[in-house]
């Protein structure tokens, strides 16, 4: 089935320090992906939606600026925590569409989450 | 605006019994997918089954198969003879319209006991 990369899978840094994570598909083209954000016992939130070769789609409440996203290619989208403070520690996790026509299989494909810890 | 509702936080099932989840939704869309998605402690999503809102036969995968009411505008997960490996948070996800966007249910963490 299809696969999603992402990493890192957990990042442990200093107060102020920009963090950058991955996510791949590594065997189809995305059409679009998301990044999600999950608190502990929560549910997923979405922060953004990402097309290749345009600027990403940031839900209502998500700083733009504080979470960049860069989708360089149809297998690549990147998102970027700037400056990043405690209240930034969570779990971020990726997915990849291929489009509706194949949501019978799977609508979106997850990575494995990155846990993110800001001291 | 689509809406996902999951009304058990918490279910406990005895190991090889079946267990159901609840799951209502309220779109006022036609066309709109519903989804059930299993994620273990260590965090991964891991995609179940989906259901189609002009499917007229529930939807199956091997032990997990979809109760859809569509007047009810529900979408239980019954999963039969549970393992122990079923122990997990268990979501309710719906998109609708032209969206490829996913909602989330808040989620039932379902425990299996041996």
């Amino acid at each position: 089935g299809a696969v999603v990369s992402q990493h890192p899978s957990r990042v442990i840094c200093k107060s102020g320090t920009s963090v950058k994570i991955e996510c791949r598909s590594l065997d189809f083209q995305a059409t679009t992906m998301f990044w999600y954000r999950q608190f502990p016992k929560q549910s997923l939130m979405l922060m953004a939606t990402s097309n290749e070769g345009s600027k990403a789609t940031y839900e209502q409440g998500v700083e733009k600026d504080k979470f960049l996203i860069n989708h360089a290619s149809l297998t690549l989208s990147t998102l970027t925590v700037t400056s990043a403070h405690p209240e930034d520690s969570s779990f971020y996790i990726c997915s990849a569409s291929r489009g509706r026509e194949l949501w019978s299989n799977q609508p979106q494909h997850f990575g494995d989450g990155t846990r993110l810890s800001i001291l | 605006a689509q809406k996902i509702t999951q009304t058990q936080p918490g279910m406990f099932v005895q190991e090889k019994e079946a267990v159901t989840l609840d799951c209502t939704y309220d779109t006022s869309d036609q066309s709109y997918g519903l989804f059930w998605y299993k994620q273990p402690s260590s965090g991964e999503m891991i995609f179940l089954i989906y259901q189609g809102s002009y499917d007229e036969q529930n939807a199956t995968e091997g032990r997990y198969s979809l109760n859809f009411q569509k007047a009810r505008k529900s979408a239980n997960l019954v999963i039969s003879a549970s393992q122990l490996g079923d122990s997990a948070m268990y979501f309710c996800v719906s998109s609708s319209g032209g969206s490829e966007k996913l909602v989330f249910g808040k989620g039932t963490k379902l425990t299996v006991n041996p």
